[in-house]
């Protein structure tokens, strides 16, 4: 089944405590990307890549990091969380056809809770 | 930059009423739009898209046109279910794949 996976799907940690949240992809997508859902404010995107080892900024990039070692993997890395990073974080991925708007598959999410 | 405006909600109709979502867009090229749609606890999902103007897309009773001169692609179901109930989100993608979404609209369906 064509799928994008996330884990953990909820995390409570702390101020500061290094986090990582996997996302995989089975689709041989080239496109893969993180946003983060927040009341009000909808989907912003924080970082996204084109293919392997080749990654962008989105809108709201600080406090995050991202690496794309292999074509289905986009982990998501907070290295020092803070309160305000508390939020549902999705993962998405989509073939690339360039000039062509292509269907973005969306992970079920993660819901992240810094105290 | 790129920008969606969509109608704020919640939106809240009884079984089998005529559905409209608003939505307006903002772009510098020629993008292709979406409707998205986040049932409870779950991700996102396509519910349809257009790529080019005059398009119509469509998908499990809900249309919307590509309306370049509006610069508009509203959604629309002649009539809903409870089942319908969700968050539908309006997206533009760039020729860079990169997606800009609205902020949702909440509709609410009872029976």
């Amino acid at each position: 089944e064509a799928q994008v996976t996330q884990n953990p799907r909820y995390l409570i940690t702390v101020t500061g405590k290094k986090l990582t949240v996997t996302c995989s992809q089975n689709m041989n997508h080239e496109y893969m990307s993180w946003y983060r859902q927040d009341p009000g404010l909808g989907l912003r995107q924080i970082y996204y890549s084109m293919n392997v080892e080749v990654t962008d900024k989105g809108d709201v990039p600080e406090g995050y990091k991202v690496s794309r070692k292999e074509k289905r993997n986009f982990p998501l890395i907070l290295e020092s969380p803070s309160p305000n990073q508390t939020s549902l974080y999705f993962c998405a991925s989509s073939s690339w056809t360039s000039g062509v708007g292509d269907t973005q598959y969306f992970g079920p999410g993660t819901r992240l809770t810094v105290l | 930059g790129d920008s969606v405006t969509q109608m704020e909600g919640p939106v809240t109709l009884s079984e089998e009423a005529f559905l409209t979502i608003n939505c307006t867009y903002t772009a510098t090229g020629y993008p292709s739009l979406f409707w998205y749609v986040q049932y409870p606890g779950e991700g996102l999902q396509l519910l349809l898209k257009a790529t080019k103007a005059d398009d119509k897309g469509s998908n499990k009773g809900f249309e919307a046109t590509y309306r370049k001169e509006t610069t508009s692609f509203h959604l629309e179901k002649g009539s809903v279910q409870v089942s319908d109930s969700a968050v539908y989100f309006c997206a533009l993608s760039d020729p860079l794949s990169t997606l800009t979404f609205g902020k949702g609209t909440m509709l609410l369906v009872s029976p």
